[in-house]
C-alpha cells in the first residue's frame, strides 16, 4: 500500500531539546517538503528537497534542520532554536514533473 | 516572489446553496494553481488543479490572469462539503516544469449548514 507516513503522530518535547519527526513514503517521488499548519496560517513551507543529498530553505526555515540521505525519507529536527516550534507539522511528497502532491497524515509537536 | 491570498477564513452557506470561495494570488511568470481540502480528521488531498480544467465533487475553478483569481465554486453545496479548502500556487519554468514548490493561502473553513 503506497504511501506517505509521519511518525510520530503526538509529540511533546521539552524547552531547549531538539527532537527529530520522521517522514517516509514508498511512492518512488523525487520531492520531499515539511510544511507548518498553523491556525489562521495557512501551511508554511519549512524545507524541500527535489534530490537526494540536496535541499533548499522554505520560507521559514529558522530553528529547523533537514537530511536527504535516501529518496525515501527527509526527516526534520526541530532544534532548541525554534523559538514557537508548538504545531502541525505535514510533509509531503511529489514527483518532479508531476503535479499531485502527496500529504502525510501529520505530527502534532508540543513544547512543554 | 509568489503568494496566494484567501481573504474569507470563515464561509458558511445552507445546503442546496452555491458557494464560492475566493482565491488571488500574485506571480510574475506562469503559474500552476491548485485547490486541496482537508475534511474532519483526515489527510490533506488535492481537489483539483487548473490545468485539468476538471469538475470534482461538482467543483470547478476558473484561473483569470486578468484578475488573478482562482476561485473555487460550487452551485449547489452539500453537507459533506463541510471542510477547510487551500488555494496553491505552484511556478513553472519556461518549458512548463513545474518548480514543485507549493505556495498556501491562509485557508477557508466551509461549513454547509443542513
Amino acid at each position: 500500500d503506497g504511501g506517505i507516513t509521519q511518525s510520530p503522530k503526538y509529540l511533546f518535547r521539552k524547552e531547549g531539546q531538539n527532537v527529530t519527526l520522521s517522514c517516509e513514503q514508498n511512492l518512488n517521488h523525487d520531492a520531499m517538503y515539511w510544511y507548518r499548519q498553523d491556525p489562521g496560517q495557512g501551511l508554511r513551507l519549512i524545507y524541500y528537497s527535489q534530490i537526494v543529498n540536496d535541499f533548499q530553505k522554505g520560507d521559514i526555515a529558522e530553528g529547523y534542520s533537514v537530511s536527504r540521505e535516501k529518496k525515501e525519507s527527509f526527516p526534520l529536527t526541530v532544534t532548541s532554536a525554534q523559538k514557537n516550534p508548538t504545531a502541525f507539522y505535514l510533509c509531503a511528497s511529489r514527483s518532479v514533473g508531476g503535479y499531485g502532491y502527496t500529504f502525510g497524515s501529520g505530527t502534532r509537536l508540543t513544547v512543554v | 516572489a509568489q503568494r496566494v491570498t484567501q481573504p474569507e477564513k470563515l464561509l458558511s452557506v445552507f445546503k442546496g446553496a452555491p458557494v464560492e470561495l475566493k482565491c488571488n494570488y500574485s506571480y510574475s511568470g506562469s503559474p500552476e494553481l491548485f485547490w486541496y481540502v482537508q475534511y474532519s480528521r483526515q489527510r490533506l488531498q488535492l481537489l483539483l488543479r487548473h490545468i485539468s480544467r476538471e469538475s470534482i465533487k461538482g467543483f470547478t475553478a476558473d484561473l483569470n490572469k486578468g484578475e488573478t483569481s482562482f476561485h473555487l465554486k460550487k452551485p449547489f453545496a452539500q453537507e459533506e462539503d463541510s471542510a477547510m479548502y487551500y488555494c496553491a500556487l505552484s511556478g513553472r519554468d519556461a518549458g512548463g516544469t513545474s518548480y514543485g514548490k507549493l505556495t498556501f493561502g491562509q485557508g477557508t473553513i466551509l461549513t454547509v449548514h443542513p
